[in-house]
Parts: C-alpha cells; structure tokens; sequence
C-alpha cells in the first residue's frame, strides 16, 4: 500500500535546530516535498527532492534517501514564526500527491 | 492580488441546503485540484481539473459536485452534506498536471454542517 509516516507534534526551542522525519512507501516514485502551513493558513511549498542527497535553502535543508524511503526537513536557528505544520508528501506512478498528516512544531522561546 | 482566491472562507450549513465554494487563480495556470483537510489527517484529494477537464474523481460521494467552467476558476457544488463533512476545503493550482507536487494552494473554505 501506499503510506507516509511523520511525527504528530515536535517541540524546540528559539535558535536551536529541529529535524522533521518522513517515511514513505508508495507505487512508484516521483519526487518529495515538504509544506509548510501555518495555522488557519493555506500550506505552501518549501522544497522538492527527487535524487538522494541534501538539498540546502537557507535555514531550511531537505534530505532524501529513496533506497531507505526516508527524507528529512531541517530547520536552522529557528524563530518563533517557524512555528507551524510541516506536510511530507511524495508522488505516485501517476503523479499524484499523497500527503502524510503533517508534524505541528511548537517553538518556544 | 493573491495566486488562488477561495470564498467564502467560512461556511455554515444545514444537512438539507445547497451551497458552492468558488476558486479562482490567477496564476496562469492548467491545472486545479480541490483538497479536504480534516484535523490530523492527510489532505485528501478530491478532484482534479486539467484544462477544464475532469481527471480525477477520488471516490467522491456524490453529494460533493464539482465544475471547471475555465481554466482559472473551479467551483465545489455542496448538497445533502452530513456532518462529517464539516472540514477545510482547500483549492490548488499547478502548471500542469506533472508538476503536482508543486502546489499553490488557496487559504481554504471552512465548512460546518449542523
């Protein structure tokens, strides 16, 4: 089947660095991305990975191991306004998305 | 002017109305989707528009009933909801159908059904 694992919730602290886990396995396989959705927000598009490696954009750097079906979102010198969902998802054979419940990180300061 | 407009943000309805959400992107873009969004759940694709047509429909219930009468605009024909309809619809565009995963997504309708 088809099937995408993060973490409900994470909390960090102001400044620090927090990793955000995503496991998938799914029919075929396209590319990787992570939203970010603060709430009452609309989700919007932080990166895309579709070869193994890091991916580095500004504070925010996504990792992908497609052999391991795992990726990883990290965020650096965190702020409060970081504070939000992070949606892991990945395409299908047919392209389409298939989202996973999203992790809620809670900064505190 | 943001990229994808939803209305109305916010929506009470009973079991026996008729209601619709409307989306409109001025994005330049072909494809539209809408999406359900209930709390911590995966977002669940609904439909899928393509150049006005449909090439999704994710079994659906029929109460939910969409139409693409452009490119740029998408609407969601609500009647006979139940109560576990209650959820945050969320409309998207993209380039087109390959770049789904590259999603600019309204701020979403949120729905209640008594």
């Amino acid at each position: 089947g088809q099937n995408i694992d993060q973490p409900t919730e994470m909390t960090a602290t102001e400044g620090a660095i927090v990793q955000i886990n995503c496991t998938y396995q799914t029919s075929g396989f396209n590319g990787l991305f992570w939203y970010q959705q603060h709430a009452g927000e609309a989700p919007t598009f932080l990166s895309y990975n579709v070869l193994d490696g890091l991916e580095e954009k500004g504070r925010f750097s996504s990792f992908l191991s497609r052999s391991k079906g795992y990726s990883y979102l990290l965020l650096k010198e965190l702020q409060m306004k970081d504070s939000a969902s992070y949606l892991c998802a990945t395409t299908d054979s047919n392209y389409q998305l298939i989202w996973g419940a999203g992790t809620k990180l809670i900064i505190k300061p | 002017e943001t990229g994808v407009t939803q209305t109305p943000r916010h929506l009470v309805m009973g079991m026996t109305n008729k209601k619709s959400l409307k989306c409109e992107q001025h994005l330049g873009h072909n494809a539209m989707y809408w999406y359900k969004q209930s709390a911590k759940k995966p977002l669940e694709l609904m439909f899928v528009y393509s150049l006005e047509e449909r090439v999704e429909n994710n079994s659906v219930p029929s109460r939910f009933s969409p139409e693409c009468p452009n490119s740029s605009h998408l609407f969601l024909h609500l009647h006979t909801l139940q109560p576990e309809d209650s959820a945050l619809y969320l409309c998207a565009s993209s380039q087109g159908l390959e770049n789904t995963g590259e999603l600019f997504f309204g701020e979403g309708s949120r729905l209640t059904v008594l």
